[in-house]
């Protein structure tokens, strides 16, 4: 079974800084999601990537294959780019569904 | 287009009571799953749905049972609710491709069970 790990648990930052969040996980892939659950509870997909990096926007995600890890960074951050942001890998072993790392709570304050 | 929708938003139920958690996508998509999410926990997978008439447990099925009524909806039942079922439930759906495909979300279930 895929074993998700993220850091850090918990991020603060002032408003304008450039924030990275961290994905590890245990077994090889074919895809990494990226979430976004906002305070009100919501969960968003933002990425799905399985090379390479992707950008939306102020969002830039991307993935090393080889090294089993993935990284989520924010541009020029915003107090409404504080929320919950989760990475999560196929669960392996021939089962559906995802495994889902603990989340990384982001405040950002103006 | 709604996306998915998941009822009820809250409920609080005492101990040893039923309950059916309703969910439908309207984006006909062949998968659809049961999340719970606990406080200091990763999203956990109580059942998937891989395509109308299928269901698997995943990785935290007891206590529940779901039903795939048709493509649309997937419902999660709690036959006698214990407190340890305290949580935030979620339901997701995706397309066709399986694990490259996005995750959609319902906005949630918070169960209370006292």
């Amino acid at each position: 079974k895929n074993e998700v790990e993220q850091s850090p648990q918990n991020l603060t930052a002032q408003e304008g800084e450039f924030i990275t969040i961290n994905c590890s996980y245990s077994v090889g892939i074919s895809a990494l999601h990226w979430l976004q659950q906002h305070p009100g509870g919501g969960i968003v997909s933002l990425f799905m990537l399985s090379s390479g990096k992707k950008k939306h926007g102020r969002l830039i995600a991307t993935i090393n294959i080889q090294e089993k890890h993935s990284s989520l960074h924010i541009t020029a951050s915003h107090p409404r780019d504080s929320a919950v942001y989760i990475c999560a890998g196929p669960t392996g072993g021939g089962a559906d569904g995802l495994t889902f790392g603990k989340g990384t709570h982001l405040i950002i304050q103006p | 287009n709604a996306g998915v929708t998941q009822t009820p938003k809250f409920q609080v139920l005492k101990t040893g009571q039923s309950m059916t958690l309703q969910c439908a996508q309207d984006m006909n998509h062949n998968s659809m799953y049961w999340y719970r999410q606990d406080p200091g926990m990763g999203l956990r997978l109580i059942y998937y749905s891989a395509s109308e008439g299928t269901t698997d447990k995943g990785e935290v099925p007891n206590g529940y049972n779901v039903s795939r009524l048709n493509k649309r909806e997937f419902s999660l039942r709690l036959e006698s609710a214990a407190p340890s079922q305290t949580s935030v439930y979620f339901c997701a759906s995706k397309g066709q491709g399986s694990f490259n495909s996005p995750l959609h979300f319902g906005n949630g279930t918070r169960l209370t069970v006292t």
